[in-house]
């Protein structure tokens, strides 16, 4: 069974520094990777979906490494603001017959102004 | 474009009640998936239907059943309600049957049982 970690379980940091949220998976045979944001009592919004192929994806100030060997996958937000205080979820698909993502528990992280 | 769009947004049952969700995809999307998110939990899997059949189950008991409709749109039903049921209710869409795409979630159902 796919167990996935996210360490640690919250973080607080000013605004301007960057962040760096770990996940790690305990199979690393993964079809994909996907990285979501959660606002308290929202919905998901997802943010990068990473292919086994691929080493990491950018979408303006997030990227997000991928490194199947060692199961684990890091999101960096750079510059924070304090509109990026969420949780941030990550969650793994084993491979391109499975339809069910593996959540980790998130990081909530706290960007003070 | 529409995102995933599910409601209610929030409702209270008794115990014992039985409650019924409801799910419209992203316009195109075939794929609808059901999570369940407890509080400072991740989400876990309780379904996913393609194509109006059922593709999948997470570990769920037999009150929780589902169906996805010919527009795609998807009803999550749980009967003989208990105080665990009590989460966050999710829905994703996805293009296909395959995860090559990701998934995109609404907003959520907050259940709450009395």
């Amino acid at each position: 069974k796919q167990e996935v970690t996210q360490i640690p379980a919250a973080l607080s940091v000013p605004e301007g520094e960057n962040l760096v949220l770990n996940c790690s998976f305990t199979d690393s045979a993964i079809y994909n990777l996907q990285w979501f944001r959660q606002d308290p009592g929202k919905g998901l919004t997802s943010l990068l979906l990473i292919q086994s192929s691929q080493r990491e994806q950018t979408s303006g100030r997030l990227n997000a490494s991928l490194d199947k060997s060692s199961g684990r996958s890091t999101l960096y937000i750079a510059a924070s603001q304090p509109g990026d205080s969420a949780t941030y979820l990550c969650a793994v698909i084993k491979d391109s017959n499975d339809f069910k993502l593996s959540f980790g528990a998130g990081t909530t992280v706290t960007v003070r102004a | 474009d529409a995102g995933v769009t599910q409601s209610p947004t929030h409702l209270i049952k008794t115990r014992g009640q039985q409650v019924t969700l409801r799910c419209s995809p992203i316009s195109g999307h075939k794929s609808v998936s059901w999570y369940q998110q407890v509080l400072g939990q991740g989400p876990q899997f309780i379904f996913q239907y393609y194509e109006k059949e059922e593709r999948g189950r997470g570990n769920f008991p037999d009150r929780f059943s589902a169906r996805q409709f010919p527009n795609y749109s998807s009803e999550l039903n749980v009967n003989a309600l208990l105080l665990g049921d009590s989460a966050l209710y999710l829905c994703a869409s996805s293009l296909t049957g395959t995860p090559n795409y990701g998934y995109t979630f609404g907003s959520g159902t907050r259940l709450t049982v009395v």
